[in-house]
């Protein structure tokens, strides 16, 4: 079985100043894990993918995920943040082969003026 | 490239009416596709999926339906709404022979049953 964890529910950061934000995970097989994001009202946007390449991966909007297998974790970063940042971040793993995904619950970002 | 489309946008309801959801995808044959309700303040829930046309999984037992008449549609139905039925519908597609099951969304309908 597979599952998801967002340690935080929601994080504020002002504009220009980094942003993390901490996942992690359980999975009985080697896991692919993303990050999506959910402005209001819309559909979820891919912003990064893990799929067993390179454990650093760099997604959109200069956003990029480190998968750490010892510490199980997928943690979604980004140097400066943006007005336009302020969404709601889901963290996701799916086992391989599986045809379904396991959702966080998800991190509201806001980002102060 | 491919594209997916959901309709309507919004939907206000009265409880005890039907409902019926459409999803369609464009630029991409045989696709897995997955109905998800996210309720106010809740992640998602995965309510349906299929691999196929007339093949459907149900998650969770509830009052709600799936059907997928053609290759590239999936219908979410119901006979009769109830008050928790409301929420954002999200409808999903991905790669039937991909391992990594990266899933592309389309962009929701809000369903508000009164």
């Amino acid at each position: 079985a597979q599952s998801v964890t967002q340690l935080d529910s929601h994080v504020s950061v002002s504009e220009g100043t980094p942003v993390l934000l901490r996942c992690n995970y359980s999975s009985s097989y080697s896991p692919s894990l993303f990050w999506y994001v959910q402005h209001p009202n819309k559909g979820l946007q891919l912003l990064l993918k893990y799929t067993s390449a390179a454990t650093l991966v760099k997604g959109i909007n200069g956003f990029e995920a480190e998968f750490k297998k010892s510490e199980t974790s997928f943690h979604l970063t980004k140097p400066s943040a943006h007005m336009s940042d302020a969404a709601e971040y889901f963290c996701v793993v799916s086992d391989r082969n599986d045809y379904k995904l396991s959702f966080g619950a998800g991190t509201t970002v806001t980002v102060r003026a | 490239s491919q594209t997916i489309h959901q309709w309507p946008a919004t939907l206000v309801q009265p409880v005890g009416s039907p409902l019926s959801l459409e999803c369609t995808v464009e630029g991409t044959s045989n696709p897995n596709l997955y109905w998800y309700r996210q309720a106010a303040g809740r992640g998602l829930q995965l309510l349906f999926y299929s691999v196929g046309i007339g093949q459907i999984s149900s998650e969770v037992p509830q009052n709600l339906s799936a059907s997928r008449p053609q290759d590239r549609q999936f219908i979410l139905s119901s006979k009769k709404l109830l008050l928790s039925d409301s929420g954002f519908y999200l409808c999903a597609w991905s790669v039937i022979i991909s391992s990594y099951n990266e899933q592309f969304f389309g962009p929701g309908t809000r369903l508000t049953v009164l």
